[in-house]
């Protein structure tokens, strides 16, 4: 399968813990994406890189959270102290750098904070 | 801020019926996609629009980019009970990369 991964597809924690999700693109793809959905709405676009760059971050993405593609392959998104209100879809995309508007989403990742 | 709104955000209908979803904007789009998405999966996307006027064909499905490129539509023939799922359309903004997304609409087709 050489489509959009991410892990884990779901993770339950206890408030105040951290947390790290994977995401690992189409490989020939030089961007990546963040999204954050929550039931019923569409998902919400929190941050982008083109190959390691981090071009631009959504204010919804507190100081408590924060994204690397070290390499230009795989992101981590990580969330630090997490609260209630982080329990959400996470998901990822990636599209070609010349077609940035065909984006292909991963499965996501389910948070639950207890 | 741009903005899509869908309209309906939900819609149950019979197998055989025809429907259209619709996102519109105040907002000019660079391109506009429509994705489906199944629950506790990530959104699979459909067709990109790019062309003011462009209709694009899918089966069943037909979408159609605004003139003025603020606004689409998705109409489906004949539904199908497997045509159930959440519908999405998202614009990308001045070619930015992010795209926008419309809340959505969620459809029920009934055998």
């Amino acid at each position: 399968d050489t489509g959009v991964s991410q892990n884990p597809r779901h993770k339950i924690t206890k408030r105040g813990q951290n947390v790290t999700f994977r995401c690992d693109p189409i490989s020939e793809h030089n961007r990546l994406y963040w999204y954050r959905q929550t039931l019923g709405q569409g998902p919400e676009f929190l941050t982008y890189f083109q190959n390691e760059a981090q071009l631009e971050k959504s204010r919804l993405l507190s100081d408590r959270f924060s994204a690397e593609r070290p390499k230009g392959s795989f992101s981590t998104l990580e969330i630090q102290r997490t609260e209630q209100g982080d329990s959400a879809m996470y998901l990822c995309a990636s599209s070609p750098s010349g077609n940035t508007d065909t984006q292909y989403f991963g499965p996501g990742t389910r948070l639950t904070v207890l | 801020t741009q903005l899509l709104e869908q309209s309906p955000q939900f819609l149950s209908i019979q197998e055989g019926e025809n429907l259209t979803v619709y996102c519109n904007s105040s907002s000019v789009f660079s391109s506009l996609q429509w994705y489906r998405q199944e629950p506790g999966e990530g959104p699979v996307l459909l067709v990109t629009v790019v062309t003011g006027g462009e209709v694009k064909k899918l089966k069943r499905l037909t979408f159609q980019f605004g003139d003025a490129r603020k606004d689409s539509s998705l109409h489906i023939t004949a539904a199908q009970p497997g045509d159930t799922g959440l519908y999405l359309c998202a614009g990308e903004y001045n070619q930015g990369g992010k795209l926008i997304f419309g809340q959505g609409t969620e459809l029920s087709v009934k055998p």
